[in-house]
């Protein structure tokens, strides 16, 4: 079973519409995840953290986490065609300094 | 501007030659990462350092060396041992805390002549 596990895609989504990118990890004491968009050819950007059980909001993004279920997810609202990327989900264990990534879900939003 | 500068952007390595990439960041961060994607996968983690002077063995450290002689500086030697270099490879830092994430220069692109 793999650490850390997403839909590899694509996922396709009309312009204006939620997009919802998923993951879900092995570890249970995993504390920080963190969801990167990845441009083609370019390295990844952080665009959300969270360490709670929840929802975390930040602009047209919502990161949600559920520990009992070891998911993570990420909400997209209004998506834009500038959205268009890999999204990589990664974990992190709070005794390690180390950060285990999914593959990555590729998102394509049409206009 | 604070940030992570990697070079040289493409670089191109000969049967048998060592080649080095260079990390440097002046985000003042003690840890350090260096990891390798190729096309259609996550990243897979070669070597980090939490100290200078100190570094650990990735998930894939066969065939790579590094060193952290600064702070700032964090290089990566992929050495002839490494039988396929051909990949995107990426320097990280970050800061002390329990709850960081890890920041991303822009890359090197590394293939065989």
């Amino acid at each position: 079973q793999k650490e850390v596990e997403q839909n590899s895609g694509p996922l396709s989504v009309p312009e204006g519409a939620i997009a919802s990118l998923n993951c879900t990890y092995s570890d249970r004491v995993s504390q920080s995840f963190f969801w990167y968009r990845q441009y083609s050819g370019k390295s990844p950007e952080l665009i959300m953290s969270i360490y709670s059980n929840g929802d975390k909001e930040d602009g047209r993004f919502t990161a949600q986490l559920n520990k009992a279920s070891q998911y993570v997810s990420l909400l997209i609202r209004d998506s834009q065609p500038s959205d268009s990327a890999t999204y990589l989900c990664a974990v992190t264990s709070y005794n390690t300094d180390k950060l285990i990534f999914g593959t990555g879900t590729r998102l394509q939003v049409f206009p | 501007d604070g940030g992570i500068t990697q070079s040289p952007k493409y670089l191109f390595r000969k049967e048998g030659q060592n080649v080095t990439l260079s990390c440097e960041q002046n985000l003042n961060h003690d840890a350090m990462y260096w990891y390798r994607q190729d096309p259609g996968q996550g990243l897979r983690l070669i070597y980090y350092s939490q100290i200078v002077n100190d570094f650990q063995k990735g998930d894939i450290a066969e065939g790579y060396s590094v060193s952290r002689e600064k702070k700032e500086s964090f290089p990566l030697t992929v050495t002839s041992a490494q039988k396929n270099p051909t990949a995107f490879y990426l320097c990280a830092s970050r800061d002390d805390g329990g709850h960081q994430p890890q920041h991303f220069g822009d890359g090197t692109r590394l293939s065989i002549l």
